[in-house]
């Protein structure tokens, strides 16, 4: 059976620190791959998505980056948090971008 | 912009009432998909309906889809206190490659 993992589960940051966020896919090959963010009891604001290793498509300008080194891996980066990167950020894989999509339990950051 | 708008965007039942969420889009979709989420938690698919449908069943879930009015609603019955979670919607469109659009959600609320 296919799991998504996501860590860390909570972090807090300070203004201006690096982030790297972490997601992998198991039980599953080449699947499309997803971030997203949500503010509190908002909904969800795609950020990136990748069809395939090193191939990001970037929805919204940020300051936020992401990579896919490995089939099942997606990252989420950030080089200086701001303020406004406080949110809860989740990740997400489908096959082949068809049917339903599967959620990981997501990762509560807070920028100070 | 989002394709996908719940209405209400909260709504507060007594256990044992029915729910019903609408959702209303835009664009021409292949399928409609509605998800729950627990406070924290990640987004669970509960059911696909797809554009040559007009209602599916899952349980004590009831979807329908109308195309002429681009537009879908969610039915839960007899309400339980387990049930309160956020509820969204989310489209997959035939011009939006592989990316489901979500909406707002509407946040349910079921009071023993």
């Amino acid at each position: 059976s296919q799991t998504i993992h996501q860590w860390p589960a909570t972090l807090v940051q300070p203004v201006g620190s690096p982030l790297s966020l972490e997601c992998t896919v198991e039980g599953t090959s080449n699947p499309n791959l997803y971030w997203y963010r949500q503010a509190a009891g908002r909904g969800l604001q795609l950020l990136f998505y990748s069809v395939g290793i090193g191939q990001i498509s970037s929805e919204v300008p940020q300051n936020l980056s992401a990579s896919r080194p490995q089939d099942r891996q997606f990252i989420l980066s950030s080089k200086k948090l701001l303020l406004s990167d406080s949110g809860f950020y989740l990740c997400a894989w489908r096959p082949s971008g068809v049917g339903e999509q599967f959620f990981g339990p997501g990762t509560r950051l807070t920028v100070l | 912009s989002q394709q996908g708008e719940e209405d209400p965007q909260a709504l507060s039942i007594q256990e044992g009432e029915n729910a019903t969420m609408n959702c209303s889009y835009k664009t021409s979709i292949n399928n409609l998909q509605w998800y729950r989420q627990n406070s924290g938690r990640g987004l669970v698919h509960l059911i696909l309906i797809r554009s040559n449908e007009r209602e599916k069943h899952s349980g004590r879930l009831r979807v329908t889809l109308d195309t002429s009015k681009k537009s879908s609603s969610l039915l839960i019955t007899a309400s339980r206190a387990a049930d309160t979670a956020s509820y969204f919607c989310a489209t997959d469109a035939w011009n939006a490659g592989n990316m489901l659009t979500f909406g707002g959600g509407t946040r349910l609320m079921v009071k023993p």
